[in-house]
């Protein structure tokens, strides 16, 4: 089945700087790679996600880009403030069903 | 902005009680799922649900769980004989098909 591998566990930036995140999956065929953001004691928030027929998405501060042949996708945050300090969690789907989920990673944006 | 909505938002059981608990899935969603996070690690698919019937379940999900959609707006597990390892946050879910996965708020699971 699909395994997602997540670097790193853990992220500390300075405020203002940027953050990356990244994820490798193991099924070629999974076509769906969702991004959340999970507060503590929170649910997972989708944040961004991106299809495997588009190469990069772009939401204001955040963008993810997805390498298909390489089979992975990273999370960017650019501008980094005090509030992005969360829990991130990649994920990838195919057909539609199941997310399975990376084992995320702890940002902290040190201010 | 729909939500899934879940009860209880903590619910405290003795080992070997069953436990039921219960998601409203936002109103247009034909996907249901169920996912477990035990405290400190990642998201867990647990099992999911489309016409009337689980379209897919994981190891995790045994003979202890069940899932069950009642009437036209509840989504329920039900763990039959829990245990301790059975402790853990359990989000509800729904989507369309590869849009507009959601999650619920999520039912804080402690055995004792």
């Amino acid at each position: 089945g699909e395994n997602v591998e997540q670097h790193p566990s853990t992220l500390s930036v300075q405020e203002g700087d940027s953050a990356v995140i990244k994820c490798t999956y193991s099924d070629s065929a999974s076509n769906y790679f969702p991004w959340y953001k999970q507060e503590l004691g929170k649910r997972p928030q989708l944040i961004i996600d991106i299809r495997s027929n588009v190469g990069e998405k772009k939401d204001q501060r955040i963008a993810v880009t997805l390498n298909k042949t390489a089979k992975h996708f990273s999370l960017h945050i650019t501008e980094t403030q005090p509030e992005d300090s969360a829990v991130y969690f990649c994920a990838a789907s195919m057909g539609g069903n199941k997310l399975v989920f990376g084992a995320g990673t702890i940002l902290r944006v040190k201010s | 902005e729909p939500e899934v909505t879940q009860t209880p938002s903590h619910q405290v059981t003795q080992m070997g009680q069953e436990v039921i608990l219960r998601c409203v899935p936002i109103s247009n969603h034909l996907y249901f799922y169920w996912y477990r996070q035990i405290l400190g690690q990642k998201v867990e698919f647990l099992v999911s649900f489309y016409n009337n019937e689980i379209s897919e379940k994981s190891e995790i999900f045994d003979d202890q769980f069940s899932v069950e959609r009642p009437d036209g707006s509840n989504f329920t597990l039900k763990i039959r004989s829990t245990k301790l390892e059975d402790s853990a946050m359990y989000f509800c879910a729904s989507s369309e098909w590869q849009r507009g996965y959601t999650f619920g708020s999520g039912t804080r699971l402690t055995v004792v």
